[in-house]
């Protein structure tokens, strides 16, 4: 079974900083493209960064770029988003994501990791 | 403001076809990409219903169905089931290398 298991969320200063991780399992990790998307409370998906399989390629919103970099581990299964300089508007549930196709189709899904940004 | 646009809400007695739209630009849909879709229930991560515009993966009853034409696309929900109350959020593509969805669409049964 393909799983995806989200972890590292936390309660967070604005300015501060959080490494999210993604344990993958059930499927060949190296394999697939992985990607992040996050759901701030009450709201709708949000993209938010996708590597490629390879590492090679890493890709961001706007919103997010400069601040966050999306890496992976493939001797560990395990994808990460590293989170710098965090807003209050970064405050949201975080999702990890396989991401297949040219057109970033995103199954499964995890459960999320819940980021919450305030002083 | 979402790059995709959908409907915030729409409504339907059990039994009854209901459909969610999704409109793009020449950047996402219109340029060839493909259209998903996904179902979010409540307190739940979201799972994809529709890939590729049409084919439903393994599981997916067969009373949804997709469709793209243009710069659009659209959910159908045949046979409306109470467990169908959910939120539906339909996710391209988009040219400036970044994914993109819509705002959601929230369908309640009467």
């Amino acid at each position: 079974e393909v799983q995806l298991l989200e972890s590292g969320g936390a309660l967070v200063q604005p300015g501060g900083s959080l490494r999210l991780s993604c344990a993958a399992s059930g499927f060949t990790f190296s394999s697939h493209a992985m990607s992040w998307v996050r759901q701030a409370p009450g709201k709708g998906l949000e993209w938010v960064s996708t590597i490629s399989s390879s590492g090679g390629g890493t890709y961001y919103d706007d919103s997010v770029r400069g601040r966050f970099t999306i890496s992976r581990d493939d001797s560990k299964n395990t994808l990460y988003l590293q989170m710098n300089s965090l807003r209050d508007e970064d405050t949201a549930v975080y999702y990890c994501a396989r991401t297949r196709s040219a057109s970033w189709w995103f199954d499964p899904w995890g459960q999320g990791t819940l980021v919450t940004v305030s002083s | 403001q979402s790059v995709l646009t959908q409907p915030p809400s729409i409504s339907g007695a059990p039994g009854q076809r209901v459909t969610i739209s999704c409109t793009g630009s020449s950047s996402n849909i219109g340029a060839g990409y493909d259209v998903q879709w996904y179902q979010q229930l409540p307190g739940t991560a979201p799972k994809l219903l529709i890939c590729a515009n049409t084919i439903r993966p393994s599981g997916v009853p067969d009373r949804f169905s997709g469709s793209k034409s243009g710069t659009s696309a659209s959910l159908a929900i045949n046979g409306l089931q109470a467990e169908d109350e959910a939120d539906y959020y339909c996710q391209s593509f988009d040219s400036s290398l970044r994914g993109v969805f819509g705002g959601g669409t929230k369908v309640t049964v009467l």
